[in-house]
């Protein structure tokens, strides 16, 4: 059983249209991060979040971790080419410092 | 460039080989982490190093060990290698030491492919 679910497991969207996706689990986390994958490559984060119902945004992209903190979105406005990805969520455990990760979501945005 | 360097960036290897990977942290950076990612299992969490303890093991196999050196680099080895070995080998590092504080996120290096034949 996968500690993080994340939904959907692919996603194809053409240019500019808006699109959410989802990182959920039965379990409680002190922190919760976002990262972006490009084929061949690590691992880039994206965002923090700590606090249950903090909204962070980074220019089109908006993080939101729900208020038992044990779930998260990312909402993409307007998507872009350049915003195809494998998108992973990350959790840590109170008092496990190391990060579990969710399988991800692959993005396809089309011109 | 994150800061964090794997090298080599590819490796092929035969079945039942020894190969070692390696990883330098970003500079400032006391915690590495190592992690596989393979098709079907996505990234998995292997061992953590904090100045050069370990602090934390997940699901490593018995063949395979680590350890991190006093300048902070650190090391993988993989040995008696078997075809599901093949995957990418991901090293990251931060400044949290594993327990207590808020942990913020890793920095990824670019990994290291690793194809058993």
């Amino acid at each position: 059983t996968q500690l993080l679910e994340q939904s959907p497991q692919f996603l194809s969207i053409q240019e500019g249209e808006n699109l959410t996706v989802y990182c959920n689990s039965s379990s409680v986390f002190s922190s919760l991060q976002w990262y972006r994958q490009e084929p061949g490559e690590g691992p880039v984060l994206l965002v923090t979040v700590v606090t249950g119902g903090e909204v962070k945004k980074l220019k089109r992209l908006t993080f939101q971790f729900g208020d038992a903190r044990k779930d998260s979105s990312l909402h993409i406005t307007a998507a872009q080419p350049g915003d195809t990805g494998l998108y992973l969520c990350a959790g840590a455990l109170p008092n496990a410092g190391k990060s579990t990760f969710g399988d991800g979501t692959t993005l396809t945005v089309k011109p | 460039d994150s800061g964090v360097t794997q090298t080599p960036k590819h490796l092929i290897t035969a079945t039942g080989q020894r190969v070692t990977l390696r990883c330098s942290p970003r500079s400032g950076d006391l915690s590495v982490y190592w992690y596989q990612q393979s098709l079907d299992q996505g990234l998995q969490f292997l061992i953590q190093y904090y100045n050069g303890e370990e602090r934390a093991k997940g699901n490593i196999l018995e063949r395979f060990s680590a350890q991190q050196f006093p300048d902070l680099h650190s090391e993988l080895n993989l040995s008696s290698l078997e075809l599901g070995d093949s995957a990418l080998y991901f090293c990251a590092s931060s400044v949290h030491p594993g327990t207590g504080r808020l942990n913020y996120g890793y920095t990824f290096g670019s990994g290291t492919r690793l194809t058993v034949v």
